[in-house]
Formats: structure tokens, sequence, C-alpha cells
């Protein structure tokens, strides 16, 4: 089984719905991460967590909000989805005490809005 | 601020090296590099402490000059399984693992 898992894979939706998107981590890792991915423009930060009461803002985070439900859960929602959301979104974790610091990435949700 | 990773694509025959440069505008304590394969999700592929460290990983190494503030992945003798885009994720403050990274480098390995 995969180590951390997204869901869905694959959504489309229209503009001004609210979607969730979900992770979920067998790792134990302490931080979870949401990334989008648009071509040419790297891995960009949307929210980060540290642990379960800590939620912080990345570079993006506008027109997105998360949730940390458990250590194991972090979900990213988008109020009212607009076309300029979609994109590649990866979650990923990582071990606070790991001294590579390495993040693991989910396989990622592929968002389309319409 | 973005790191700028150059050059954007690059296009091998197998058994040739390569080189991807990460240059940030602010000062670096740690720098991180992964692979993307087609499809799939990004893959650790080595971290450089400030330093100069430098790291080796199969036959890709890396480098990190921490005045001139930037990084480089060497490839050598490359293969097939190479294939990807290599992005730089760059810390400029060791505050927990947040990432800074770039905007990838394409690099497709032909036989």
């Amino acid at each position: 089984d995969a180590d951390v898992t997204q869901t869905p894979r694959n959504r489309i939706t229209k503009t001004g719905k609210r979607i969730m998107l979900e992770c979920s981590q067998t790792k134990g890792h302490d931080r979870m991460y949401w990334y989008r991915q648009d071509p040419g423009l790297g891995l960009r930060l949307i929210y980060y967590s540290f642990d379960v009461k800590d939620i912080n803002k990345g570079e993006i985070s506008d027109g997105y909000s998360v949730s940390r439900q458990a250590q194991a859960k972090f979900s990213l929602s988008l109020e009212s989805a607009i076309p300029n959301q979609t994109a590649l979104y990866f979650c990923a974790t990582s071990d606070f005490w790991s001294p590579s610091n390495e993040q693991f990435f989910g396989p990622g949700t592929r968002l389309t809005v319409l | 601020q973005q790191p700028v990773q150059s050059p954007q694509a690059v296009i091998l025959r197998e058994g040739e090296d390569a080189v991807i440069n990460c240059s940030s505008s602010k000062a670096l304590y740690s720098v991180h590099w992964y692979r993307q394969k087609h499809g799939e999700a990004p893959v650790f592929l080595m971290i450089l402490l400030k330093g100069g460290e430098q790291k080796g990983h199969e036959k890709i190494s890396a480098s990190f000059n921490e005045k001139k503030q930037q990084s480089s992945l060497y490839l050598t003798a490359s293969q097939l399984s190479y294939s990807g885009t290599y992005f730089c994720g760059t810390n400029d403050n060791n505050a927990g693992n947040m990432l800074t990274f770039g905007g990838g480098t394409r690099l497709m390995v032909k036989p």
C-alpha cells in the first residue's frame, strides 16, 4: 500500500463549486504539505502543517483552505473553484527528525475547473 | 521568490553528461534536489547543506556554493532512466522543512 494517498486522483468540476481534496499518510510523519504544480512553474506551496494544531499559509494560499483532521489526514478545500485553479495538486509529508528533511509526495490529484 | 533553474530543457544521448543549475536571490541554508518522472510524483534525490558540501547518488552528484547562492546537479554517463524533470528546492532559513521549488529542468535521454 502507498504511504501517501490522495483522493480523488482526477476531478472535473464547474466554476463556483466547492471541492475538497484529501490526503492520508501511514508514514507517521508530523509534517504535511499541499502543493500545486503548473507547467513551467514547478511546485508552489499552498499550505503546510507541522502538527494537528498547526496550520500555516504558503506562497499561494488565496482561494484555498485546509483542515488537519488528524496527524494522518490533511485536506485541501477550494471554497469556490475558478478555472485558474486547474492544476495538478500534490500532498507531501516529512518527518521532523529526518536528517535529510526528505519530503514524500502522494500520487497527485489532477483538478480541472470548467 | 522561486529559485531559477537552467537550462529549462536538455536532450542527451545515453552516456552523455549534463549539468543543471539552480540559483537563488536569497542566502540559503540548504538545497534539495528532486526528480519527477512523467505522470509520477517527485522523488527525493539528495540534500546539500551550507558549507560547500558535494553529495552523490548513483552517477548523479551535486554541489552547493553558498556564497554564490547556487547549486548544480551533475548527471554523469546518463542512462535512459534519468529522463524526467528535475527540481531544486531551496530552504533559506532552516525554519522547518519549508522549500521553495524552481520551475524545473526537463531532461530527456535518448538511446
